[in-house]
């Protein structure tokens, strides 16, 4: 198993839609973090979590919401979805020196 | 302002050849890490090595090497003996030690490594 598993891989849902972006973790990392990728912008942070009870906004959140379920559970949510978040998601840990990112979800919004 | 530039859009390298990819950064904490990724058209990103600004010798993984200049703030990525498999986008991430940071990292837009057979 994955260290760090994001589901779903792919995901195509409509304009207003709300969907959940889940995010688990084996490392036993309490640093967490969700990052968009868009050709030519490259890696941007949507938001991070240093422990259940810490959420930060990172330089893009406006329409995305996280929870921090558990240690190990982080997952993002487009209350409702445009088609300009269409992108690749990525979710990370941290501890010390070393990030671990999933796999990424593909999401389109059409 | 902390920025991770990343000149090379695109690269070109033969199989068994050597490839430096470039990375140039810009910060004012005195402290920070270094980091490079690959990511292949698969689309996960693959961690690859690590730099800290006070490590006195350049670090090495396996074929991976990073060629860090300090007083020119760069952090090149040489691939030696490059492989079919290696092509792929390489980002190059900083993260600044300082207390306001908190383990962000900052990213380079990436180049896009292609290796010919």
């Amino acid at each position: 198993d994955a260290d760090v598993t994001q589901t779903p891989r792919n995901r195509i849902t409509k304009t207003g839609k709300r969907i959940m972006l889940e995010c688990s973790q084996t490392k036993g990392h309490d640093r967490m973090y969700w990052y968009r990728q868009d050709p030519g912008l490259g890696l941007r942070l949507i938001y991070y979590s240093f422990d259940v009870k810490d959420i930060n906004k990172g330089e893009i959140s406006d329409g995305y919401s996280v929870s921090r379920q558990a240690q190990a559970k982080f997952s993002l949510s487009l209350e409702s979805a445009i088609p300009n978040q269409t992108a690749l998601y990525f979710c990370a840990t941290s501890r010390g020196h070393g990030y671990t990112f999933g796999s990424g979800t593909r999401l389109t919004v059409v | 302002a902390q920025k991770i530039t990343q000149t090379q859009p695109g690269m070109f390298v033969q199989e068994k050849e050597a490839v430096t990819l470039d990375c140039t950064y810009d910060t004012s904490d005195p402290s920070y890490g270094l980091f490079w990724y690959k990511q292949p058209s698969s689309g996960e990103m693959i961690f690859l090595i690590y730099q800290g600004s006070y490590d006195q010798q350049n670090a090495t993984e396996g074929r991976y090497s990073l060629n860090f200049q300090k007083a020119r703030k760069s952090a090149n990525l040489v691939i030696s003996a490059s492989q079919l498999g290696d092509s792929a986008m390489y980002f190059c991430a900083m993260r600044p030690f300082n207390a306001g940071n908190n383990r962000k990292l900052i990213w380079g837009l990436g180049t896009s490594l292609a290796v010919n057979p």
